[in-house]
């Protein structure tokens, strides 16, 4: 079956620290692999994707590689600033339209 | 551009109530989608249209659920009756096309509370 394994959270960074949220998934064929990102109140947004191996998702700083050989999907900043603050999903998606979500990670930054 | 329209934001009603949630999505996106987002169970899709057909209703939870989409603007999301254990956020999304080139598009929520 499909599935996405994040890291447990909450992860508290100070300003500037470098940010790793590890993702394993498990899927039937070839996924897309997404991390959203749910700012508190708010839905999630789409913060990069994925679509085949060896390609690396970036936006706003962030960047994640989809690794078919160890079936991960890292997410990973240089420099976290205050409003990173946000949780973080890792989501799968098959041929179909169903995407299979993280359980989240929740990250803090503090000035 | 208007993104995803879900409303109410918030709702708290009695146990055996009806409850009724709406989502307008993006104009022109031609797959919906009704999530639920729970602390036990992460985000779950619920159901999903395409062109105002239900696709995939297999993560509706059980015959208390219902959902429509009378048109191409609206759709909504039934409980009835209500329980306790409905308590959640429920997101609508949309995409055009549909795909992993096509991402979704979500609402705010409803955050929805059963006493």
């Amino acid at each position: 079956g499909n599935s996405v394994t994040q890291m447990e959270g909450p992860v508290t960074l100070s300003e500037e620290a470098f940010l790793t949220i590890n993702c394993t998934y498990t899927a039937t064929g070839y996924p897309s692999l997404f991390w959203y990102v749910q700012y508190p109140g708010e839905g999630l947004q789409l913060l990069l994707k994925a679509t085949k191996a060896d390609d690396k998702g970036s936006n706003k700083g962030f960047e994640a590689t989809y690794r078919k050989e160890t079936t991960s999907f890292h997410l990973e900043k240089g420099s976290v600033q205050v409003s990173d603050s946000a949780v973080y999903f890792c989501a799968l998606q098959t041929g179909a339209n169903n995407l299979f979500f993280g359980t989240g990670t929740r990250l803090t930054v503090i000035p | 551009d208007a993104g995803v329209i879900q409303s109410p934001r918030h709702e708290v009603t009695e146990m055996g109530q009806e409850v009724t949630l709406r989502c307008k999505p993006i104009s022109g996106h031609d797959y919906l989608f009704w999530y639920r987002q729970t602390m036990m169970r992460g985000l779950e899709l619920l159901i999903y249209f395409n062109n105002n057909v239900p696709i995939d209703d297999s993560g509706m939870p059980e015959d208390r659920f219902s959902a429509k989409m009378p048109n191409a603007s609206f759709s909504t999301l039934k409980i009835q009756p209500s329980e306790p254990r409905d308590s959640a956020v429920y997101f609508c999304a949309s995409s055009l096309r549909g795909g992993a080139e096509k991402p979704q598009h979500f609402g705010d929520g409803t955050r929805l509370s059963i006493l």
